[in-house]
């Protein structure tokens, strides 16, 4: 089935200590997202990839890296900079002329 | 910057009712396109509906319609026939055309519907 995944559905971490989160897409897209999500607000632009090796900062990029080295893949990596990490994180991705973006489940992270 | 208001953090409806939720936005841009997006407690987001700005016709899915006015930067969506499975959050969003095609959403920060039976 063609779609995206997130990995893990649930993870934990421990303060200080960084963490990567797994983005894949078999959909041949070439645009991916990074999104957070808090209670009671609407999604929030991280990081975004237009193209294989290409990425741009979001809205609130502080404490975060990514990498695109292959076109489906687009880890994002939470590190211990980033001093609110507990959230819900979504990515996505798209293709033109639809301009419609298509998301994974999704990842819960918690910081103990 | 563009921005995406969405003014009613809850409503509540009895199943087979008409409901509306409303998102006005704020841009300088003439074109663009608005969003709906569904989020039920799986937490999956699904777009429900889309709408290009250049279109004066208000686009419709099934039991899903808008209403946009673009002079005054409304997009509100409306459910008829309002079914338990349309319970979820909604989320109306933007995002500018650009030449390479790709860009970013700018979100509301939500509407939590729950139809009740």
């Amino acid at each position: 089935d063609g779609g995206i995944t997130q990995s893990p559905k649930y993870l934990f971490r421990k303060e200080g200590q960084n963490v990567t989160l797994s983005c894949e897409q078999n959909l041949n897209h070439d645009a991916m997202y990074w999104y957070r999500q808090d209670p009671g607000q609407g999604l929030r632009l991280i990081y975004y990839s237009q193209i294989v090796n290409d990425f741009q900062k979001g809205d609130i990029a502080e404490g975060y890296s990514v990498s695109r080295e292959k076109k489906e893949s687009f880890p994002l990596t939470v590190t211990s900079a980033q001093k609110n990490p507990t959230a819900f994180y979504l990515c996505a991705s798209s293709i033109p002329p639809s301009n419609k973006q298509f998301f994974g489940p999704g990842t819960r992270l918690t910081v103990l | 910057a563009q921005t995406v208001t969405q003014s009613q953090p809850e409503m509540s409806v009895q199943e087979a009712e008409t409901v509306t939720l409303s998102c006005t936005y704020d841009t300088s841009e003439n074109n663009y396109y608005l969003f709906w997006y569904k989020q039920p407690p799986s937490r999956q987001m699904i777009l429900v509906i889309r709408q290009e700005a250049y279109k004066q016709q208000n686009a419709t899915e099934n039991r899903f319609s808008v209403n946009f006015q673009k002079a005054a930067k409304s997009f509100s969506l409306k459910i008829s026939d309002s079914q338990l499975g349309d319970t979820a959050m909604y989320f109306c969003a933007y995002r500018h055309i650009s030449n390479f095609g790709n860009e970013k959403l700018t979100f509301g920060t939500g509407t939590r519907l729950t139809i009740i039976p």
